[in-house]
């Protein structure tokens, strides 16, 4: 079974600039979550998408962050205009039916915003 | 609010020591709980969880007791090995079951 799908793997922008990711999930998930984890921290749930509807947003800062799931199966995270403190690894996970279930973790985005 | 604190790293141990890695937690109501691992080079993955009090979570010879009187959930191992080491994350699902909320992370290393 193929695992959780992350691109690019790294990616390296200037402040102010935008920057996108992409996530495409296990099949056959219903439930796709974006967090962000900063160095040394834990990672941080920003969203959730129970197939292409959003569960929960409420970490997500929706002045510059933006998050769909057309479809219900792959997703893009946008950032616009990025912050230096936004540099972080983005992390994209998938669970068959929400958060009581085993979280199946992708690879990672590392951001590092100059 | 919801939250999680484990114990901070990192921890480095000699094989086949003792293994025991604190995690408390604040909670409204009585949340599911888990630990994850994070190997060397590899993304996070479930090591193991418990949905209800006094239940044992195990995996790989990894245990932790949800122990409600004294919101903890420790992670303990009788004896590690060399391949144990990684990051390891306690972490909570709210009785919502909307949000997530992981620790900082304890970093274990086991030397031969």
């Amino acid at each position: 079974e193929a695992g959780v799908a992350q691109s690019p793997r790294y990616k390296i922008i200037e402040k102010r600039q935008s920057v996108a990711f992409w996530c495409n999930p296990i099949s056959g998930h219903a439930t796709l979550y974006w967090y962000q984890q900063i160095l040394g921290q834990g990672p941080k749930l920003l969203i959730q998408f129970q197939n292409n509807g959003v569960v929960d947003d409420s970490q997500l800062p929706k002045d510059r962050f933006s998050a769909e799931r057309l479809k219900g199966v792959d997703s893009t995270l946008k950032i616009q205009p990025a912050k230096l403190e936004d540099s972080a690894v983005y992390l994209c996970a998938s669970s068959l039916q929400g958060l009581q279930e085993t979280q199946y973790f992708g690879p990672g985005t590392r951001l590092l915003v100059l | 609010g919801n939250s999680v604190t484990q114990m901070e790293g990192p921890v480095t141990l000699s094989e086949e020591a003792f293994l025991t890695i604190n995690c408390t937690y604040t909670a409204t109501g009585y949340p599911s709980l888990f630990w994850y691992v994070q190997y060397p080079g590899e993304g996070l993955q479930l090591l193991l969880k418990a949905t209800k009090a006094d239940d044992k979570g195990s995996n790989k010879g990894f245990e932790a007791t949800y122990r409600k009187e004294t919101t903890s959930f420790h992670l303990e191992k009788g004896s590690v090995q060399v391949s144990d080491s990684a990051v390891y994350f306690c972490a909570l699902s709210s009785i919502t079951g909307n949000q997530f909320y992981f620790g900082t992370g304890t970093s274990l290393t086991v030397i031969p």
